[in-house]
């Protein structure tokens, strides 16, 4: 069973510049998350998704930051106008629910470094 | 709302000793405890969780952490380490209840030395 992928796994940009992520999720997954970690930090949810639906937005910095999950499957984060304070690792995550017994799974991230 | 501590950023254990990973928690309800491990370049993997059932769980890798109330505490414990124990190790938290929003530690840099 294939796992949660993502895409691209590294990038580098300059300030200022726009920047996407993409996640594909496990399949059959309705719950995607995307994770911001810090370099020395936990992660810390930015957005999760139930199919289409973005239930808990609450973390995401709004003015700069965007996602959107079209047809429930797929999804991609964008920041638009990066700056330097945005390089980190973004993870993204799936499960089957959002339940405590739905266990999330994790891609291997996309580390962002911004000049 | 939920939150997590662990102390010592990184944590040296020679081959076949204890591995002992500290996680103090806090929370104004019932809690949920997951430990993860993320290995170099990989994403994060589920080592074990609690979910209010037994308070000693056993998980992967020989990994076992035991929940006590009266400590608010969650530690992570192996009896022998492996050098493939390499990796970072992070606690998380949640309340639970539908809502699955997971509050992660810093996490804890193992290293094994031969």
């Amino acid at each position: 069973e294939a796992g949660v992928v993502q895409s691209p796994r590294y990038k580098i940009i300059e300030k200022k510049q726009p920047v996407a992520f993409w996640c594909n999720p496990i399949s059959g997954h309705n719950t995607l998350y995307w994770y911001l970690q810090n370099l020395g930090q936990g992660p810390e949810l930015l957005i999760r998704y139930e199919n289409e639906e973005a239930v808990d937005d609450s973390q995401l910095p709004k003015d700069r930051f965007s996602a959107e999950r079209l047809k429930g499957v797929d999804s991609t984060l964008k920041i638009q106008p990066a700056e330097l304070g945005d390089s980190a690792v973004y993870l993204c995550a799936s499960s089957l629910g959002a339940g405590i017994t739905d266990t999330q799974y994790f891609g291997p991230g996309t580390r962002l470094t911004v000049l | 709302a939920q939150s997590v501590t662990q102390l010592g950023s990184h944590v040296s254990v020679s081959e076949g000793a204890l591995v002992l990973l500290r996680c103090n928690y806090s929370s104004s309800v019932p809690p949920y405890l997951f430990w993860y491990v993320q290995y170099p370049n990989q994403g994060l993997q589920l080592l074990l969780k609690y979910t209010s059932a037994a308070t000693l769980v056993k998980g992967i890798n020989g990994f076992e952490a035991e929940f006590k109330k009266s400590e608010t505490s969650f530690h992570l414990t192996k009896p022998s380490a492996h050098m493939s124990d390499a990796a970072e190790y992070f606690c998380a938290v949640t309340a639970g209840g539908g809502n699955n929003r997971l509050a992660f530690g810093k996490g804890n840099q193992v290293v094994v030395i031969p």
